[in-house]
């Protein structure tokens, strides 16, 4: 079975500084790779995604990330962070067999901005 | 309507009652999900339907009984349920392919039990 692990669960950077929010997963095949963003009180936005090809994936918002199948990790970035990306990501593998449709999501990063 | 949407946004319910939730999804897909999100703990599935069967059922209790009428629509009864159950649930459609498709996820309902 697969599992998502998010080393940390709380980061705080400053307004304009890079961000980079880790993600390692455990899956047998080549996975399909998803990060999502919640605001308080919201539901999930998708980020950005990998199924296959070029191993860096950009995304919106000014975020990108970086598909490493050695580390297995699927790590986002941001080179200059916004008061508004304060929230919490997400990232979830999906299983890439004919017909699959269930992600396993990690357990969360929280991400604080200072001004 | 776009996306996902979902109904009530806020509920307060006594454990004697009974109420629903609702999903409905304006993606045209086939696959439908409930979550459940409760703090400090990761996401958790509860079930999911594809082309309206159910698929999956993680050992949820009985006092939470999805109904999905159609592709669209998506329900979760809810009766008798103790304060753990307080949490805020949030419903995700997905189109199945070939596999990987990405999930999109409604605002979710913030369950209060009292």
């Amino acid at each position: 079975a697969q599992s998502v692990t998010q080393p940390d669960i709380h980061i705080t950077v400053s307004e304009g500084a890079s961000l980079e929010l880790r993600c390692n997963y455990s899956y047998g095949a080549t996975p399909y790779l998803f990060w999502y963003v919640q605001s308080p009180g919201q539901g999930l936005q998708l980020l950005l995604k990998y199924f296959s090809g070029d191993t860096l994936v950009q995304g919106i918002k000014g975020f990108e990330a970086e598909f490493k199948r050695s580390q297995s990790s699927f790590n986002l970035r941001k080179p200059s962070v916004h008061w508004s990306d304060a929230a919490e990501y997400f990232c979830a593998v999906g299983e890439s067999g004919a017909g699959s449709y269930q992600l396993t999501f990690g357990k969360g990063t929280k991400l604080s901005v200072i001004p | 309507e776009t996306g996902v949407t979902q109904t009530p946004r806020h509920l307060v319910m006594g454990m004697t009652n009974k109420k629903s939730l609702k999903c409905e999804q304006h993606l045209g897909h086939n696959a439908m999900y409930w979550y459940k999100q409760s703090a400090k703990k990761p996401l958790e599935l509860m079930f999911v339907y594809s082309l309206e069967e159910r698929v999956e059922n993680n050992s949820v209790p009985s006092r939470f009984s999805p109904e999905c009428p159609n592709s669209s629509h998506l329900f979760l009864h809810l009766h008798t349920l103790q304060p753990e159950d307080s949490a805020l649930y949030l419903c995700a459609s997905s189109q199945v392919t070939a596999g990987g498709g990405e999930q999109f996820f409604g605002p979710g309902t913030r369950l209060t039990v009292l």
